[in-house]
């Protein structure tokens, strides 16, 4: 099945060591977004990739950085993590909304995220 | 701006009854997307029930069905035969016509079914 997977599932990292969150998909989709999901909160999106054009959020701290080398991966780097970043972070993926502005498929296809762990 | 607001952080609904989440919004766009999207406890968020907002007739998929009030901004997901696998957060969405489908979520609704 066509899908999102994001690895690892759990990630512990120590407060200040540089962290990577990978996420690969199979659906072909050419927007990709990582948010980050605090304890009962709504998720944040922090950017997206629409295709190689990469889109920061206003609000997104410079020690989050992303990488998209190819249509199907998309890293998340957490330069230097603090106590503070410890969250959920998700990663979704949803097709060029010009070839689907009125039908299905414009919804964004969620993956299973990863648990941070920041010590 | 867009921001979408979830004025019930907590509900309850026994098993086989009927509960309606509630979900309003501001924005100046005309024409946009509307979403409910589950998540299951420790499980991923995944798309309930979809609403085009130039569409008057309100969405439905299977027990899930939308009451959309565009002039009021109201998007409220009603859940008949509630059921044990309903337990989960629910977000409403918004997402602008623009490039990239960036998504606003409001801050989710904690559905409990209760046996």
């Amino acid at each position: 099945d066509a899908m999102v997977i994001q690895n690892p599932r759990y990630q512990v990292t120590q407060f200040g060591k540089p962290v990577t969150l990978s996420c690969s998909q199979t659906l072909n989709h050419n927007v990709m977004y990582w948010y980050q999901q605090k304890s009962s909160q709504a998720p944040k999106l922090l950017f997206h990739y629409y295709d190689k054009d990469f889109n920061n959020e206003a609000d997104t701290p410079d020690n989050f950085q992303s990488r998209r080398p190819n249509t199907s991966f998309c890293f998340l780097d957490i330069r230097s993590p603090g106590l503070g970043d410890a969250a959920m972070y998700l990663c979704a993926t949803s097709r060029d909304l010009r070839i689907f502005r009125q039908g299905r498929g414009n919804e964004q296809f969620f993956g299973p995220g990863t648990r941070l762990t920041v010590l | 701006a867009q921001t979408v607001t979830q004025s019930q952080p907590e509900m309850s609904v026994q098993e086989a009854e009927t509960v309606t989440l509630s979900c309003t919004y501001d924005t100046s766009e005309n024409n946009y997307y509307l979403f409910w999207y589950k998540q299951p406890p420790s499980r991923q968020m995944i798309l309930v029930i979809r609403q085009e907002a130039y569409k008057q007739q309100n969405a439905t998929e299977n027990r899930f069905s939308v009451n959309f009030q565009k002039a009021a901004k109201s998007f409220s997901l009603k859940i008949s035969d509630s059921q044990l696998g309903d337990t989960a957060m629910y977000f409403c969405a918004f997402m602008k016509l623009n490039t990239g489908n960036q998504f606003y979520f409001g801050t989710g609704t904690s559905l409990t079914v209760i046996p």
